[in-house]
């Protein structure tokens, strides 16, 4: 069983240009969150997609956006980034979308750094 | 406002000693999960224990346990017999049931473990 996994490990980009992180789920979970951790703070929930449909989000402006594909793997896209952007981000998968009851499994995390 | 606190940001143990990380929570759903997540250094956020709010035995996982006192809307996390590796950043995590898409973070506690 394989866990979660992202990448880019670590991304350096300039402040107006676009962004895509990817994430592929563990193994047998059809759910994906992706958080913001800006540093010394806790994370912060962006969106989930559960079955390639989005199925919540966050206070986060409509330049994050998100897709999940048939095989559960995920996309985090931002648009327009801005300094504030610089954090790691990271994946978290789960067997579903009650994650008041469903454990869920973090990847290691982006870091974007945006200068 | 579904809120979580921990107000230790940091805190240091002898090795082989007992450490109690604190966690209030705050919301007025009567449903809801709570987690206690370790992120080291390296970023990625690994699973420690849950509790559910019905659950009426305090969950143990390990050297992990979580004392949970729900009058007190409290949750605590207990690491017996400390070890090197446990140094690391402890978040505490909450998922009211009618949200059940986001959790809700602490802002975390650094542990240290001392030789």
């Amino acid at each position: 069983e394989t866990g979660v996994t992202q990448s880019p490990t670590h991304l350096i980009k300039t402040r107006g240009q676009q962004v895509t992180l990817r994430c592929s789920s563990q193994s047998g979970h059809n759910t994906v969150s992706w958080y913001q951790q800006a540093l010394g703070q806790g994370p912060q929930f962006i969106f989930q997609y559960y079955r390639e449909e989005e199925n919540g989000r966050g206070n986060f402006p409509p330049r994050f956006s998100g897709l999940q594909f048939p095989n559960y793997s995920s996309e985090l896209n931002v648009n327009a980034l801005e300094l504030d952007d610089s954090a790691l981000y990271l994946c978290a998968s789960s067997p579903g979308p009650q994650t008041s009851t469903d454990t869920q499994y973090f990847g290691p995390g982006t870091r974007l750094t945006v200068l | 406002a579904q809120k979580i606190t921990q107000t230790q940001p940091g805190m240091f143990v002898q090795e082989k000693e007992a450490v109690t990380l604190d966690c209030t929570y705050d919301t007025s759903d009567p449903s809801y999960g709570l987690f206690w997540y370790k992120q080291p250094s390296s970023g990625e956020m690994i699973f420690l224990i849950y509790q559910g709010s019905y659950d009426q035995q305090n969950a143990t996982e390990g050297r992990y346990s979580l004392n949970f006192q729900k009058a007190r809307k409290s949750a605590n996390l207990v690491i017996s017999a400390s070890q090197l590796g446990d140094s690391a950043m402890y978040f505490c995590a909450m998922v009211p049931k009618t949200s059940y898409d986001k959790v809700i973070f602490g802002p975390g506690t650094s542990l240290s473990v001392i030789p």
